[in-house]
């Protein structure tokens, strides 16, 4: 099946400090990919809708300034948690639809940001 | 959102049994499902979906019963085997809709 691959996928870093997450789609192109945030024993939350070419679409509550999106190519969408906190400690996933809908979704294998 | 998860229930089974995993959906408008199994670290799998009009799809050792009347999805896994162990979560997406939402998950254990 189609592979959507996530990088880091551990990180520790300092309080204050910024963290970049990357999400690419390997072998497929993706106008869309999704940003989700897993507290432990939670279920997935989306965090943004990442748009090829334009602004990503934030859900409500969550800080565009603080989770920065970019999606500069078909097959790269970046996260970037700026000025990282403990609270914003948790498990980051990314996805990727392979048809134009976001059906038939894959999934990356996650990043778990400690923030100290 | 429309479902968010909070807690996850928890199900235990013996190797060999089936098990049976429910989501209640809150979205009458969602017209596609999927259930999605999660390892301990990593992302989602995909396991199987099931359109609206649709009450039964089966796969390999899996089959997902969706009643539309009640909003509930259930997950059967035959012969349930240690490999199974995850967190199970259904996912509910709606035609024109631009995003999937999950619902709470639920942690099978499967016992040797």
């Amino acid at each position: 099946g189609a592979v959507v691959s996530q990088h880091p996928s551990w990180v520790i870093c300092k309080s204050g400090t910024s963290v970049k997450i990357e999400c690419r789609s390997l072998d497929f192109q993706a106008t869309t990919m999704f940003w989700y945030r897993q507290f432990p024993k939670q279920s997935l939350m989306l965090m943004a809708t990442s748009n090829e070419g334009s602004k990503a679409t934030y859900e409500q509550g969550v800080e565009k300034d603080k989770f920065l999106i970019n999606h500069a190519s078909l097959t790269l969408s970046t996260l970037t948690v700026t000025s990282a906190h403990p609270e914003d400690s948790s498990f980051y996933i990314c996805s990727a639809p392979t048809t134009g809908t976001n059906e038939k979704l894959f999934f990356g294998s996650g990043t778990q940001l400690s923030v100290l | 959102g429309e479902s968010v998860g909070l807690h996850l229930p928890t199900l235990s089974v013996q190797e060999g049994d089936n098990s049976i995993i429910n989501c209640a959906y809150s979205n009458s408008a969602s017209d596609y499902f999927i259930w999605y199994k999660q390892e301990s670290g990593k992302g989602p799998q995909f396991i199987i979906d099931i359109r609206s009009n649709m009450d039964k799809r089966q796969g390999q050792r899996v089959t997902v019963l969706l009643n539309k009347t009640v909003k509930h999805l259930s997950l059967q896994i035959a012969a349930t085997q240690p490999g199974d162990s995850a967190v199970y979560f259904c996912a509910e997406i709606t035609s024109g809709a631009n995003n999937l939402f999950f619902g709470t998950g639920t942690r099978l254990t499967v016992i040797p």
